[in-house]
């Protein structure tokens, strides 16, 4: 089973703020790795799925990347809103390809 | 556009009653997943299927059964329901190369077991 962190558990910034949050995962088998936003009494939203080492997807003010080798990748957020306030959960695939293991998210709370 | 969509959203159980979450989905995805959500526990993967009439283990498939027996459902069924079994459980579908694609969740349903 693997096992993906996610650090840290929770974040509190002031709007404007940028903030960054890492996911590690073993590197070992690598297969994909998913970054999902999930606000509170909705489901899940996908943000990014990446593949290969060096990845870095970008939607509006927030990026991630993904280094395969070392087991990490970090997402960024810059100039935090308020509307960003939900837990950010990334999950890793395994060689099958089949199933992901979720971290247990960062959530991130951002004030006006 | 539906989606995924999970029936019932709310239910609340006896301890050893018996019950089936339905999972529906209309985007043609072969892969569909059961999850169960804890506080401070993140996704659990319960059971999952890669496509009709299969299906495989997850992380913490005790207690569950679930069936496929139509590519567009995905059933999750409590034989005997325990109060650990009390969580939120989410349903989610994937398009065939889960490598590229991201799962699609559904809204959850919340589930008691007194």
């Amino acid at each position: 089973i693997l096992n993906v962190e996610q650090s840290p558990q929770s974040l509190h910034v002031q709007e404007g703020d940028s903030t960054n949050f890492t996911c590690s995962f073993p590197s070992s088998n690598f297969y994909a790795l998913h970054w999902y936003r999930w606000e509170t009494a909705k489901s899940p939203e996908a943000l990014f799925v990446m593949t290969l080492n060096g990845d870095e997807k970008k939607k509006g003010r927030i990026s991630a990347t993904l280094n395969t080798k070392e087991g990490y990748s970090y997402l960024y957020i810059k100039g935090s809103q308020p509307e960003d306030s939900a837990t950010y959960l990334c999950a890793s695939g395994n060689q099958a390809g089949t199933a992901l293991i979720f971290g247990k998210g960062t959530t991130l709370s951002v004030s006006s | 556009n539906a989606g995924v969509t999970q029936t019932p959203k709310f239910r609340v159980l006896k301890t050893g009653q018996s019950m089936t979450l339905l999972c529906a989905q209309d985007m043609n995805h072969e892969y569909m997943y059961w999850y169960r959500q804890d506080p401070g526990m993140g996704l659990r993967l319960i059971h999952y299927s890669v496509g009709e009439g299969t299906t495989a283990k997850g992380e913490v498939p005790d207690g569950y059964n679930v069936s496929r027996l139509k590519k567009q459902n995905f059933l999750l069924g409590l034989e005997s329901a325990a109060p650990s079994q009390t969580s939120v459980y989410f349903c989610a579908s994937s398009d065939p190369a889960p490598r590229n694609q991201p799962q699609h969740f559904g809204d959850g349903t919340r589930l008691s077991i007194l």
